[in-house]
């Protein structure tokens, strides 16, 4: 059965504190994996894709990073706006074009 | 160009209901899919349709939903005697064709009294 696992479920990080968010896939055929950001009350805002092993992408402070089994999204000196929770999902090749999603990380900065 | 629009963005619904649902893509874009977040739970995804075509509707429950993307008009997710468990936020996200990065909009959040 194809899943995401992402790591860890909240983290609290100072104004300024760089760190990664983790995010592991089981799916047979990786299509695509994708990075969103969620504001509360928001639907998800589309991050980056990632489609094969050893492909980064970056955007202001983040970069995401992608291997055979997992995806990191590097956030360097956040601010306090980048408090939201980032979602991975991975799309599934089996005839269709649904996401699966993990359960997210809800990151919070303090200034 | 307007982001994917949902509305309503709140509804409420007595148990045994009706809720409609609507979502108008993306100008350009032609792939819709629903979504829903349960609280304190991921997305699931519920169904992928085109224009006249449901492609994919391996996530939607058995009974009472149904959903269709006509030629001309928003697409719809239609739950039919609503119950309390479907109370959850229903995201709409639509893409310019496979392969590709969808964009999702603000959600419907339905509540069920």
């Amino acid at each position: 059965e194809d899943q995401v696992t992402q790591s860890p479920e909240a983290l609290r990080l100072q104004e300024g504190e760089s760190s990664s968010l983790n995010c592991s896939y089981t799916v047979s055929g990786l299509r695509g994996l994708f990075w969103y950001r969620q504001d509360p009350g928001k639907g998800p805002e589309f991050l980056f894709t990632l489609y094969s092993a050893g492909e980064e992408k970056e955007k202001e402070r983040l970069k995401a990073t992608l291997t055979k089994k997992e995806s990191f999204l590097h956030i360097t000196a956040p601010k306090p706006e980048d408090s939201a929770t980032y979602l991975c999902a991975v799309q599934v090749p089996q005839g269709a074009q649904k996401l699966v999603f993990g359960q997210g990380t809800r990151l919070t900065i303090n200034p | 160009n307007a982001g994917v629009m949902q509305n309503p963005r709140h509804l409420v619904r007595r148990r045994g209901q009706e809720a409609r649902l609507r979502c108008s893509p993306m100008k350009g874009h032609s792939h819709v899919y629903w979504y829903r977040q349960l609280p304190e739970e991921g997305l699931k995804f519920m169904v992928y349709l085109q224009k006249e075509n449901i492609i994919d509707e391996s996530g939607m429950p058995k009974e009472r939903f149904s959903a269709e993307f006509p030629k001309e008009g928003p697409s719809i997710l239609r739950i039919q005697q609503v119950v309390r468990g479907d109370s959850a936020a229903y995201f709409c996200a639509s893409s310019p064709g496979t392969g590709i990065e969808a964009f999702f909009g603000q959600g419907t959040r339905l509540t069920v009294v």
